[in-house]
């Protein structure tokens, strides 16, 4: 089975432009989570959606959006990039959004996309 | 407020047995994740734990006490391999949906 995917792996845009990351979960999975980590930080929550839904969202301002297809797939939109932008975008699935514990909330992550703000 | 302190850099000899300690506060604790990061890759699960005590898998252990707010992360035979990040995150369930939050990670580096 495949993994969590993310396209495109790598990317570079000047300041004021726009950007669309994407991300497609594990294959059963309905929610994703996606993450910011800048150089030498941890990864920062952004938001999470489950079941085409917004569950939850980061302190990130509202350039940052998103969205989840009926596929369980998902979009990251930012927009008038700015160079502190810069960074690994993670996205995260799992089979549940909800607040169980144990394992139907783990996170599986892809390998990211390195966006590069000139 | 929600926090998550680890130490920024170790180093270790190679075959050795290094502790990586991790201290938290959230207001919505709902269990613990160690991750491991290479640079520019994406984080792999290590570790979780939800109640009190010791994980051990392989090489790898992890502890957690949840009324001191305090996890650490047990390497033991230490290969070059495992040069990398290790982060420690809590899963937080304030809000009504679980969302992780990491550390800044704790950069490894293993000698000869």
């Amino acid at each position: 089975d495949a993994g969590v995917t993310q396209s495109p792996t790598h990317l570079i845009k000047t300041r004021g432009q726009h950007v669309t990351l994407r991300c497609s979960p594990i294959s059963g999975h309905k929610s994703v989570s996606w993450y910011q980590q800048v150089l030498g930080q941890g990864p920062q929550f952004i938001f999470q959606y489950y079941e085409k839904e917004e569950r939850g969202r980061g302190n990130f301002p509202d350039r940052f959006s998103a969205r989840q297809f009926p596929n369980y797939s998902s979009e990251l939109n930012v927009n008038a990039l700015l160079l502190g932008d810069s960074a690994l975008y993670l996205c995260a699935s799992s089979l549940a959004g909800g607040g169980a514990s144990g394992t139907d909330n783990e996170q599986f992550f892809g390998p990211g996309t390195r966006l590069t703000v000139l | 407020g929600q926090n998550i302190d680890q130490p920024t850099e170790m180093t270790a000899t190679e075959g050795a047995i290094v502790q990586i300690n991790c201290t938290y506060q959230t207001s919505g604790f709902n269990g613990l994740f160690w991750y491991q990061q290479h640079a520019g890759e994406a984080p792999t699960f290590l570790s979780y734990n939800v109640l009190d005590g010791l994980e051990e898998k392989g090489r790898f252990s992890s502890f957690l006490s949840r009324s001191k707010g305090y996890s650490y992360l047990l390497l033991k035979e230490l290969q070059m391999k495992d040069s990398a990040s290790y982060l420690c995150a809590v899963r937080d369930i304030s809000g009504g949906y679980n969302k992780l939050i990491f550390g800044a990670g704790t950069r490894l580096a293993v000698h000869p």
